[in-house]
């Protein structure tokens, strides 16, 4: 999707390792947010943040964190991955809470 | 966070028209979309609708919001085999997206 990007797009990696996804926009928004989705959970909110280093939680916070040290760029972090953690990864993005964009994904699997 | 409910399945027949229905419980929300996603894909903004209208037509889309009873839905006319994808409803609540689980949505030819 144009202004926003997610990497990486696919990652393996083993139960307690920590692992950082990260999004990236050109686009200078405000909004950003890290959903995962999961087959008959649609999109579930992790974290979002509202501005350089102001960050919430969302609905699936635990065993999440996220930081925000510039606009561009939203990185989220399993602190040690687990199975429960395997999922594709959206990141989107939004100025005006009533238009977002979505990233392509990073599809995530905890081995 | 508050629920938003869909269907998980739905066929139709190619040339027949879809409904996807939707129901959803902030009633404050300000606008109330439908994401479209492909297979391997992210999600693609569909339509949405301001919570002051009822209807909403674009194309062969049209989007039907019911706020008395909380219910919003998605007619696509004339289903096409390109049409096959998963529906995602959702809604804004204090500046965050919450989403239905989805409604897949198969072509029968």
């Amino acid at each position: 999707d144009a202004g926003i990007t997610q990497s990486p797009r696919h990652k393996v990696t083993e139960t307690g390792t920590p692992v950082t996804l990260r999004c990236h926009q050109t686009e200078n928004h405000r909004y950003m947010y890290w959903y995962r989705q999961d087959p008959g959970h649609g999109l579930r909110l992790i974290h979002y943040s509202y501005g350089v280093k102001d960050t919430d939680k969302g609905e699936v916070s635990d065993g999440y964190s996220v930081s925000r040290s510039k606009t561009e760029d939203f990185l989220l972090t399993l602190e040690s991955a687990t199975s429960s953690q395997t999922s594709v990864y959206f990141c989107a993005i939004s100025e005006s809470t009533d238009r977002y964009t979505f990233g392509s994904g990073t599809r995530l699997t905890v081995v | 966070g508050e629920d938003v409910e869909q269907s998980l399945f739905l066929s139709v027949r190619e040339g027949d028209s879809s409904v996807i229905n939707c129901t959803y419980t902030d009633s404050s929300s300000t606008y109330l979309y439908w994401y479209k996603q492909e297979p391997g894909a992210g999600l693609q903004l569909l339509t949405y609708i301001f919570s002051n209208m009822d209807m909403k037509q674009d194309q062969r889309l049209t989007v039907l919001l019911n706020k008395k009873d909380k219910h919003l839905s998605l007619r696509i006319a004339d289903t096409q085999t390109g049409d096959s994808a998963i529906y995602f409803c959702a809604e804004t609540e204090n500046e965050k997206l919450t989403f239905g689980t989805g409604t897949r949505l198969t072509i029968i030819p």
